[in-house]
């Protein structure tokens, strides 16, 4: 299994300019989170689905979108980038949304940078 | 508002010194917390995780103390070792919750 996966590794985007950053994962798992993480700002959750057709906001979800067609698949769509959106950015997912014996896997991170 | 609170923000330790992560929270539904540990340029990855019927869990040289009644959990690491230069997150969730909740993180160094 190759677990979560992340595309790209690196991006450098131009002030105004949009893309989307893809996270794949073969775990089966109905739940998918997008987090951005900042020097010494710990983990901000961005969204998060819940199921294929169902996502929600996290913490700190302004300037992005996500879609969720299928369990496999939980795109992050930067509209407009700005260089406060300038982070590392990791997607994740878990069999279960809480509860014990839980486990969120998390992909290798995407670099963000704008100028 | 940071449901788990983290300290400290980074901590330098010599080799066999036993560096010591706490973590706060207030919301008494949590009952599962993990702390997950990232090496640089990786994503966090589980390392140990506790219950709140327990006092500590011990996995090889890491250890998890958690005291209930004060709302506090901390990350002991035994015999540190270079290797276990990283970041550290603390998290807890609920039973029926549709996240976690990651501390702060604490960057970890342990000269050799």
């Amino acid at each position: 299994n190759a677990g979560v996966t992340q595309t790209p590794k690196f991006r450098i985007l131009k002030i105004g300019q949009s893309m989307t950053l893809q996270c794949t994962q073969d775990m089966n798992h109905n739940y998918m989170y997008w987090y951005r993480q900042d020097p010494g700002m710990g983990l901000k959750l961005i969204y998060y689905s819940v199921g294929a057709g169902i996502t929600d906001k996290g913490e700190v979800p302004n300037g992005y979108n996500v879609s969720r067609s299928t369990t496999e698949d939980f795109p992050l769509r930067l509209e407009l980038a700005a260089p406060s959106q300038t982070s590392v950015y990791f997607c994740a997912s878990s069999p279960r949304g809480g509860g014990s014996y839980n486990e969120q896997f998390f992909g290798p991170g995407t670099r963000l940078t704008v100028l | 508002q940071q449901q788990v609170k983290q300290s400290p923000q980074s901590l330098i330790v010599q080799k066999g010194g036993i560096p010591i992560i706490n973590c706060a929270y207030e919301n008494t539904a949590f009952d599962y917390f993990p702390w997950y540990q990232q090496f640089p340029g990786k994503g966090p990855a589980l390392l140990i995780a506790i219950r709140p019927d327990v006092s500590e869990k011990k996995e090889g040289r890491f250890t998890i103390s958690f005291n209930k009644s004060a709302k506090q959990f901390s990350l002991h690491i035994m015999d540190s070792q270079p290797g276990d230069s990283a970041t550290y997150f603390c998290a807890a969730s609920r039973p029926t919750g549709n996240q976690f909740y990651f501390g702060t993180g604490t960057s970890l160094t342990v000269i050799p």
